[in-house]
């Protein structure tokens, strides 16, 4: 079946800018995941939702940064003024929750470069 | 607080060699812990995970990884090395706290298999 899937693959901006970047998480799965991945570092957590709303925001680093899931599907990161220091990979997993902890099901990421 | 320690920026290994990527990790309760490869240009994808149980675990492509909770570790491993294990390998931890979801990644390993 389709996997979780992330658009656009990459983003190139202005500093200032606003940019929104989208995921589309495996279809049935309840949870949905925005990582951010800096160069040469692991995925560090930004954000969980449980359908539509936002379970745990503890990893966004300010309030330029936000994220919607209206539906309970798709999602949508939002960062307002761009700064060079977003640059980076920005991932997003889904997991169906089914009781046990599940793994967490990788999108391929959108590499955002601000300039 | 939770977290992980990958100590090896970077792994060789001769082909059909067994092979070692190493994990620690810090969390307050018990762990769910986690193996994901990372191949260029591509998304994390999910190895293996400890949730309770046997001690060590079995994953996709034959890896495994054995859970010490006295050294609170979770080493990876494979018996024989093939070039295409190649690749970025990534820790990960959650704690067991009700209404925890995120991951905490490592910084991750640089496995690479020399023919």
């Amino acid at each position: 079946g389709a996997g979780v899937s992330q658009t656009p693959s990459n983003k190139v901006t202005e500093k200032g800018k606003y940019v929104e970047l989208r995921c589309d998480p495996i279809s049935g799965h309840t949870a949905l995941y925005w990582y951010r991945q800096s160069l040469g570092q692991g995925p560090e957590f930004l954000i969980y939702f449980q359908g539509t709303g936002a379970a745990d925001d503890s990893g966004l680093p300010n309030d330029r940064f936000f994220a919607v899931r209206p539906e309970g599907s798709v999602s949508t990161l939002k960062i307002q003024r761009t700064e060079r220091g977003d640059s980076a990979v920005y991932l997003c997993a889904s997991s169906s929750l089914g009781g046990a902890p599940d793994e967490q099901f990788f999108g391929p990421g959108t590499r955002l470069t601000v300039l | 607080a939770q977290s992980v320690a990958q100590p090896e920026d970077q792994v060789n290994v001769a082909e059909g060699n067994p092979l070692t990527v190493k994990c620690t990790y810090s969390v307050s309760g018990n762990p769910y812990l986690f193996w994901y490869v990372q191949y260029p240009n591509r998304g994390l994808q999910f190895l293996l995970k400890y949730i309770t149980g046997d001690n060590l675990v079995k994953g996709s492509y034959g890896f495994e990884a054995e859970f010490n909770k006295s050294q609170t570790s979770f080493h990876l491993k494979k018996p024989s090395a093939l070039v295409s294990d190649s690749a970025l390998y990534f820790c990960a931890v959650r704690d067991r706290d009700f209404g925890n979801e995120k991951l905490t990644f490592g910084t991750g390993t640089r496995l690479t298999i020399i023919p």
